[in-house]
């Protein structure tokens, strides 16, 4: 049952447009998303985190925007650079569970 | 500042062999604790949590065991490993949930040949 799901294992982006990255979850008993970027033989790194009661965040280059009615969430890069290219993770928490449920992951990459 | 540490960075090690990777977390107490694993090519997997001292909880049924001997000290453990068992290891911990979620460590890459 995966309640985390990224539906695209891998998405190809042009130096300097936008990078959009999806996740959709089943679980509305999730309180708070997050988005982490790995680097291969890297531990995962937070990103960025929007909790259930906004639609959107934004930190510099990257806005994360969140629908409750179609349970669906995006990360937004612009403009995408070349340090950009890794994996991206897609997680959520429920207030009740510490514990993180993850999706599979979206590796992007940016082509100079 | 919390920081994690976790050894070896790459271990390469023969079927059957025992395993011990090490994970210690400083400046924060009663850490949560956890193991993943990624797999070649896949997402990350949970493999043991831990609330406090003494107590781990296994997500998945397998070759591999945790404990916790220490507030910040996690270890993971095999007596005999398995080619299946290779792959990229990460510790992480976590002070309740936030909205920064867990710090994961740099990773222990296994390879078992």
């Amino acid at each position: 049952d995966q309640q985390v799901k990224q539906n695209s294992p891998s998405l190809s982006v042009q130096e300097g447009r936008i990078s959009i990255l999806n996740c959709d979850y089943t679980n509305s008993m999730f309180d708070y998303f997050l988005w982490y970027k790995k680097y291969p033989a890297e531990g995962p790194t937070f990103l960025i985190s929007i909790s259930s009661i906004k639609d959107k965040n934004e930190d510099g280059r990257f806005t994360v925007f969140l629908n409750k009615s179609a349970k669906h969430l995006s990360l937004h890069i612009v403009p995408s650079q070349p340090g950009d290219s890794a994996v991206y993770f897609c997680a959520a928490s429920a207030v009740s569970n510490y514990q993180l449920i993850w999706g599979a992951g979206t590796k992007l990459i940016i082509k100079p | 500042s919390q920081t994690i540490h976790q050894w070896p960075a790459t271990l390469v090690q023969p079927v059957g062999s025992p395993l011990s990777l090490e994970c210690t977390v400083e400046g924060t107490s009663n850490p949560n604790l956890y193991w993943y694993r990624q797999a070649a090519g896949r997402g990350l997997q949970l493999l043991f949590y831990s609330v406090g001292i003494g107590q781990i909880s296994s997500e998945v049924p397998q070759n591999l065991s945790a404990s916790r001997p220490q507030d910040r000290q996690f270890i993971l453990s095999s007596k005999k490993l398995l080619l299946s068992d290779s792959g990229f290891y990460l510790c992480a911990w976590s002070v309740g949930l936030t909205s920064y979620g867990y710090t994961f460590g740099s990773g222990t890459r296994l390879t078992v040949v």
